[in-house]
């Protein structure tokens, strides 16, 4: 199965709530990130958390890493109809160099 | 500067016929990667290019695949003999590896279509 797994994979909220969705993976990483891709075309990073590191914040973007648990969660505060996309983890495995393994995504979606 | 771009955007092809498929990073990146993303799922990984080192090409599903790095800078993706199983989109990223910083930058990806 994937190095980097989402839960759930599609989450549904109205404008003005919280969204939080999560990450697991398997092997030691050197750090896990988070991007958006809207309409299936190219990413972009959000937030990039080190192993060392148990949580961090951008905006209304927080991460939590939970390496004992290998996991992590992005919660998105106060959302946005902008903010429908599918949110992606990648994990930068330390046997695999820089090369980021992607999980399946989660597809959210922000009603107004 | 500008950011990763991928030509062209869309490309529908024939099955059998070969495509070649465009990145140019972002000016000083020494890191290039290719990846595949079936319609609703996630990345895959396909080859990987560092600086002057030999490439990663552990992703790449079959030998119909291919891409080189010319100069450091532009890469070409080439698909033969392409098959309906090769429709996806193919995004392209580069980073520019310094400590502990290991962001991708991803171009628009080019949809390819296998009819």
């Amino acid at each position: 199965s994937q190095q980097g797994e989402e839960d759930p994979q599609a989450l549904s909220i109205q404008e003005g709530e919280n969204a939080t969705m999560n990450c697991s993976y398997k092997t030691s990483i050197n750090n896990l990130q988070w991007y958006r891709q809207n309409s299936g075309r190219g990413l972009v990073h959000l937030i990039l958390i080190r192993s060392n590191e148990r949580e961090k914040h951008s905006g209304r973007l927080r991460v939590t890493l939970d390496t004992s648990k290998k996991s992590s969660s992005l919660l998105i505060t106060a959302s946005r109809a902008a903010d429908t996309a599918s949110y992606f983890c990648a994990t930068d495995v330390r046997a695999a160099g820089n090369k980021l393994t992607f999980g399946g995504g989660t597809r959210v979606l922000v009603k107004p | 500067g500008a950011g990763v771009s991928q030509s062209p955007s869309n490309k529908v092809t024939e099955k059998g016929k070969d495509v070649e498929l465009r990145c140019d990073p972002i000016s000083g990146h020494t890191a290039l990667y290719w990846y595949r993303q079936s319609l609703g799922q996630g990345l895959e990984f396909l080859i990987y290019f560092q600086g002057n080192s030999a490439p990663d090409k552990s992703g790449l599903p079959s030998d119909r695949f291919s891409a080189e790095r010319t100069g450091g800078s532009v890469s070409t993706l080439t698909i033969q003999r392409t098959q309906q199983e090769d429709s996806a989109v193919y995004l392209c990223a580069s980073s520019s590896r310094h400590a502990h910083s290991y962001e991708q930058y991803f171009g628009p990806g080019t949809r390819l279509t296998v009819t």
